[in-house]
């Protein structure tokens, strides 16, 4: 089966730091474009980060210089280091799978079930 | 390039059609989708590439347009279709995606 499952969430101070993993089963995330997606609470989706097949990664520019984007092949994981944490930061973050092998170009076709991030002191 | 939904609320009733539009600061590709999404839930595609309709989603969805306009309709609205609607674009440049702000479709 074809899924992503997200952990590491949690309560964090500002200015702290979180890894968030995203485990891929059913295709290989290194041949994908995985992105991150946020969604604060009572709002909409926010793009945060992707990484490309090719290993290139880009940045919302709320996130960037701050969060890093990256897998592991042996793991099949996607990941998200967050630094300099700030309130705004709170949300449920989701990883998703861009559907370029799967015909969806373009569109985020596979997400996982999102894990919470709430940063506060 | 921002990307506007409208309306941002509706109100509509069961076998309603109802079409939500999702207009772009500029021209785009047509590497536009629709998704919908449930309270807690993570959200689904419904539509990509502007009017390809996912594997399994309901023919009722349908998506069309291009250039600055774009639309969702939904032909006869049932009981399941009561979500948050959103588009979403693939960017040229800079490199990554944006998403509209919501639409909210509830039962009248």
């Amino acid at each position: 089966e074809v899924q992503l499952v997200e952990s590491g969430g949690g309560l964090v101070q500002p200015g702290g730091s979180l890894r968030l993993s995203c485990a891929a089963s059913g295709f290989t995330v290194s041949s994908n474009f995985m992105s991150w997606v946020r969604q604060a609470p009572g709002k909409g989706l926010e793009w945060v980060s992707v990484i490309y097949s090719g290993g290139s990664t880009y940045y919302a520019d709320s996130v960037k210089g701050r969060f890093t984007i990256s897998r592991d092949y042996s793991k099949n994981t996607l990941y998200l280091q967050m630094n300099s944490l700030r309130g705004e930061d709170t949300a449920v973050y989701y990883c998703a799978r861009e559907g370029r092998d799967s015909g969806a170009f373009g569109a985020f076709d596979i997400w996982g079930q999102g894990t919470m991030v709430t940063v506060s002191s | 390039i921002q990307l506007t939904q409208s309306p941002s609320f509706l109100s509509a009733s069961v076998g309603d059609r109802v079409t939500i539009t999702c207009r772009a600061s500029q021209g785009i590709n047509s590497y536009l989708a629709w998704y919908q999404q449930k309270p807690g839930k993570a959200p689904k595609v419904l539509i990509y590439a502007a009017s390809t309709l996912q594997r399994g989603v309901p023919s009722r969805f349908s998506g069309s347009g291009s250039g600055t306009e774009f639309t969702l309709t939904i032909s006869s609205l049932q009981p399941e279709d009561f979500a948050t609607y959103y588009c979403q674009q693939l960017n040229s440049y800079p490199p990554g995606y944006s998403f509209g702000q919501g639409t909210k479709l509830e039962i009248k």
